[in-house]
């Protein structure tokens, strides 16, 4: 069964430092996501991505953050300065189409910022 | 703020029917019903989904009232391996309203041997 695959699966960065997450969606999908856990806390929508540009964002998504698709396979999200609130897991998911179409999300990246 | 009710935790013995309930008295006629599950600290697992009709599929039926103010995953078959945090969660698909999916703090299933 295709399956949503993120890399690295754990990265530790220093504070002010940048890093950018990697994420290859199921292949014939068309939306693509970026969704954040705090340890211990709830799972937070991010972003949404379609046709080149930002679907819908979140509040938390500010002007730290920023994501590509590179290329036909690549999704990516970097962080410009990190902080240390920014320590969680980054899920990244894609959907078929637009709502109804299910999300399908990766095992994330474990993101810690010392 | 999650637009669903669901009791913080619940055992199940293995073998026997999970039945998760969620309620929704608020939901929208745009909004689906989706259930995700979150095992560990691994990725929201999709689990099933519908509008109005009971739905099933490989892994658990959603039975969702006539009035679409509350619905119920069962889980035929618990085993060990169902133990997770399930989440139900309301999402439009068509006119206003976010097309994200807005988690809450989920039913923490424990399924006991």
């Amino acid at each position: 069964e295709p399956e949503v695959t993120q890399t690295p699966s754990h990265q530790v960065t220093q504070m002010g430092q940048e890093v950018i997450l990697r994420c290859v969606p199921i292949s014939n999908h068309l939306y693509f996501y970026w969704y954040r856990q705090i340890l211990g806390q709830k799972v937070e929508f991010l972003v949404s991505f379609y046709n080149n540009e930002i679907s819908e964002k979140s509040e938390i998504f500010d002007d730290q953050f920023s994501v590509e698709r590179p290329d036909g396979s690549n999704f990516t999200l970097k962080i410009r300065s990190t902080k240390l609130e920014d320590s969680a897991m980054y899920f990244c998911a894609s959907s078929l189409d637009s709502s109804p179409y299910p999300l399908h999300f990766g095992n994330g990246t474990r993101l810690t910022v010392t | 703020d999650a637009k669903t009710t669901q009791p913080p935790s619940m055992d199940c013995a293995e073998g026997r029917a999970a039945n998760l309930p969620c309620n929704h008295s608020t939901i929208s006629g745009n909004e689906y019903v989706y259930w995700y599950r979150q095992i560990h600290s691994q990725g929201p697992q999709y689990i099933i989904h519908g509008l109005k009709n009971n739905e099933t599929n490989e892994m658990a039926s959603l039975i969702i009232t006539e009035d679409r103010k509350s619905s119920t995953l069962i889980l035929p078959h618990a085993t060990l391996r169902d133990t997770a945090v399930y989440y139900c969660i309301v999402r439009a698909y068509s006119g206003a309203g976010s097309y994200q999916l807005t988690f809450g703090k989920g039913t923490k299933l424990s399924v006991i041997p």
